[in-house]
């Protein structure tokens, strides 16, 4: 079955950097698009980034754009997200999310369980 | 930047009907998504494409899109429904992806 394990969250003082992975298994992760969405302790959903599946196209939200670079390991089926610059702003639980094969306008339709970020005030 | 608007919450009856609207500019032009998300869990997507089901999503749950305004409807409501419901689009003259700020369902 599809699986998205999400790693190395933790305690992080404002403006050091932090890396986050995603292992994936259960599908054919070369050919998939593969999203970072956060969501800040009791607050909504936000997109954060995403690369296609042969890393040709990464896209940010205006948030992290400059401060974060997503990157993919196809031979190791994992995903990443470094992550630099951090804020107090940025601490959120982190997920990644498979895109639907119907390309860019379908939905999310793999979630892993988060790794959670913390950037103490 | 592209915004979708949702109601904060949503209250509703078991055996009731819930509707849980999802707005943005001309957002019947394109394709919504919502997850569920229960609390310390993962978003689970429940319809994609407007109004197709995932498999294991029950048929209570349907979509509708037209205009500015997209619906989320739960029929025949239970407890087990009471989450965080969020409506999704890709923005594609920004390549963003854009979620609604989600609405609480309560089970009364």
């Amino acid at each position: 079955q599809v699986q998205l394990v999400e790693s190395g969250g933790g305690v992080v003082q404002s403006g050091r950097s932090l890396r986050l992975s995603c292992a994936a298994s259960g599908f054919n992760f070369n050919s998939a698009i593969i999203h970072w969405v956060r969501q800040a302790p009791g607050k909504g959903l936000e997109w954060v980034a995403v690369v296609s599946y042969d890393i040709a196209h990464k896209y940010y939200s205006e948030s992290v754009k400059g401060r974060f670079t997503i990157s993919r390991d196809n031979s190791r089926n994992t995903l990443y997200l470094q992550m630099n610059g951090l804020t107090f702003e940025d601490t959120a639980v982190y997920y990644c999310a498979r895109q639907h094969s119907s390309g860019y306008y379908g939905p999310l339709d793999y979630w892993g369980q988060g790794t959670l970020v913390t950037v103490p005030s | 930047s592209y915004v979708l608007t949702q109601a904060p919450s949503v209250s509703v009856a078991p055996g009731r009907t819930a509707r849980i609207t999802c707005g943005g500019d001309n957002v019947g032009g394109k394709s919504v998504h919502w997850y569920h998300q229960k609390p310390g869990q993962a978003p689970v997507l429940v319809i994609y494409h407007d109004d197709d089901r995932p498999s294991g999503i029950p048929e209570r749950f349907s979509g509708s899109n037209s205009g500015n305004t997209a619906t989320l409807t739960i029929s025949r409501v239970e407890v087990g429904d009471e989450a965080d419901y969020y409506c999704q689009v890709w923005d594609s003259s920004s390549d963003h992806w854009v979620f609604g700020g989600g609405t609480k369902l309560t089970v009364l």
